[in-house]
């Protein structure tokens, strides 16, 4: 079982460019999620999804956007790069929605906006 | 709404030292706690939780106790190996009016031979 896998690994793309990160599990989990992790600052929420077919706004989703079009993947998306949004993106599943869910999280992508 | 405190890092220490991590948190309801821990260069992954006042959650050798009349769930660890070098992050399960989970800004340990 793989549980989260991330694509690509890491990435350096132009300032101005569309990006798709990928997202896939194969737990059949509810509950996906995408974080930014910056040196100081932590894990902030971007956008999350309690199932497929629903999103919600996280704390910092200005300049993304994500869909959940199956319950395997939740893609997110950088329509017009900037270099603000160098970080390493991480998603993550969780079963459900229950206080008492633990989150998966995958490797990470490194994405660098120059 | 919803908040975690961790103690700032760096942290730290010689091997077998005792750790202690602090965090406390504000929340409406009765949330569940978590402790995640993550690898240089890998994800986060959970290290341990508690779902209830009192609850003590333990995995590795590591020990947190839910203490709800303090908001405190403080990770420790009696003799901390090299191992055990990796940034740790409390965390809030969603809770009240929530519908994400919270997590504190995470604390680096460091272990020296």
């Amino acid at each position: 079982i793989a549980g989260i896998t991330q694509a690509p690994t890491s990435q350096i793309l132009a300032a101005g460019r569309r990006m798709t990160l990928r997202c896939t599990q194969d737990m059949r989990h509810n509950a996906m999620y995408w974080y930014r992790q910056d040196l100081g600052l932590g894990l902030r929420l971007i956008h999350y999804s309690n199932t497929a077919g629903t999103t919600g706004k996280g704390e910092v989703p200005d300049g993304y956007s994500v869909s959940r079009a199956n319950t395997d993947d939740f893609p997110l998306t950088l329509a017009s790069a900037v270099p603000s949004q160098t970080s390493v993106y991480f998603c993550a599943s969780s079963t459900g929605t229950a206080p008492t869910d633990t989150q998966y999280f995958g490797p990470g992508t490194r994405l660098t906006v120059l | 709404g919803n908040s975690v405190t961790q103690m700032e890092g760096p942290v730290t220490l010689s091997e077998e030292a005792f750790l202690t991590i602090n965090c406390t948190y504000t929340a409406t309801g009765y949330p569940s706690l978590f402790w995640y821990v993550q690898y240089p260069g890998e994800g986060l992954q959970l290290l341990l939780k508690a779902t209830k006042a009192d609850d003590k959650g333990s995995n590795k050798g590591f020990e947190a106790t839910y203490r709800k009349e303090t908001t405190s769930f403080h990770l420790e660890k009696g003799s901390v190996q090299v191992s055990d070098s990796a940034v740790y992050f409390c965390a809030l399960g969603r809770s009240g009016g929530s519908y994400i989970p919270t997590f504190g800004r995470g604390t680096s340990l460091i272990v020296h031979p």
